[in-house]
């Protein structure tokens, strides 16, 4: 079936670097996505990675996947409060239909 | 570049009552997903429109349906409203279902008393 798993609660001091991990059960998973949600907010597209690529850098962003253990993390270099919030990872095929996890709630200390 | 628009934002109903919630895709979108994430829970696939038809459909009931307009925007409808229908209503599009990442918009907060 059809399954994401993410830990639930992450807590870090500003300028440290986070580190969010994720595990999927679907290998026919086409795309893997890291979104951001603010409090009373929709989701935000923070990046995304092609199952057939083991790595992806975006600015402060690093996506890493290991396929054989279905494995998905994201880091966050130089962590800032304004990055406090909940961070979802979702596995999409190209039909579109999108599988999150539950949600993982970063607290970033000052 | 207009991104993907809902509304309303918020609504407070009934049980029993009957509700539709609008999408508008951000521009250059042609597909339309709808998702509905509880309180604490990650978001949960309810059904994908694209060329106006429903391409595909997750584990909720016939209570809810949808339609997808010419102009690619879609609507949501939910019948016989349930207490646990209180949720966030999120709209995501998309470029042909799953070519390209799926946005989403800022959702709709419903709410069954």
């Amino acid at each position: 079936g059809e399954d994401v798993e993410q830990s639930l609660f992450l807590s870090v001091r500003e300028g440290d670097s986070s580190v969010i991990n994720c595990t999927y059960t679907d290998s026919s998973s086409t795309y893997l996505y890291w979104y951001k949600q603010e409090p009373g907010a929709g989701l935000q597209l923070l990046t995304y990675i092609f199952s057939n690529m083991d790595m992806k850098q975006d600015q402060r962003l690093t996506v890493l996947l290991n396929k054989k253990d279905k494995h998905l993390s994201l880091r966050i270099a130089d962590t800032q409060t304004g990055d406090s919030a909940i961070y979802f990872c979702a596995e999409g095929s190209n039909t579109g239909k999108l599988i999150f996890g539950q949600g993982t709630t970063l607290q970033v200390k000052p | 570049d207009a991104g993907v628009t809902q509304s309303p934002t918020h609504l407070i109903k009934t049980r029993g009552q009957q509700v539709t919630l609008r999408c508008s895709p951000k521009s250059g979108h042609d597909t339309v997903s709808w998702y509905q994430q509880a309180l604490g829970q990650g978001p949960q696939f309810i059904f994908q429109y694209y060329e106006e038809e429903e391409r595909q459909r997750g584990n909720f009931p016939d209570r809810f349906s949808g339609h997808q307009f010419p102009n690619y925007s879609s609507e949501l409808n939910v019948n016989a409203l349930l207490l646990g229908d209180s949720a966030l209503y999120l709209c995501a599009s998309s470029f042909r279902q799953g070519v390209q990442p799926q946005h989403f918009g800022d959702g709709t907060r419903l709410s069954i008393l």
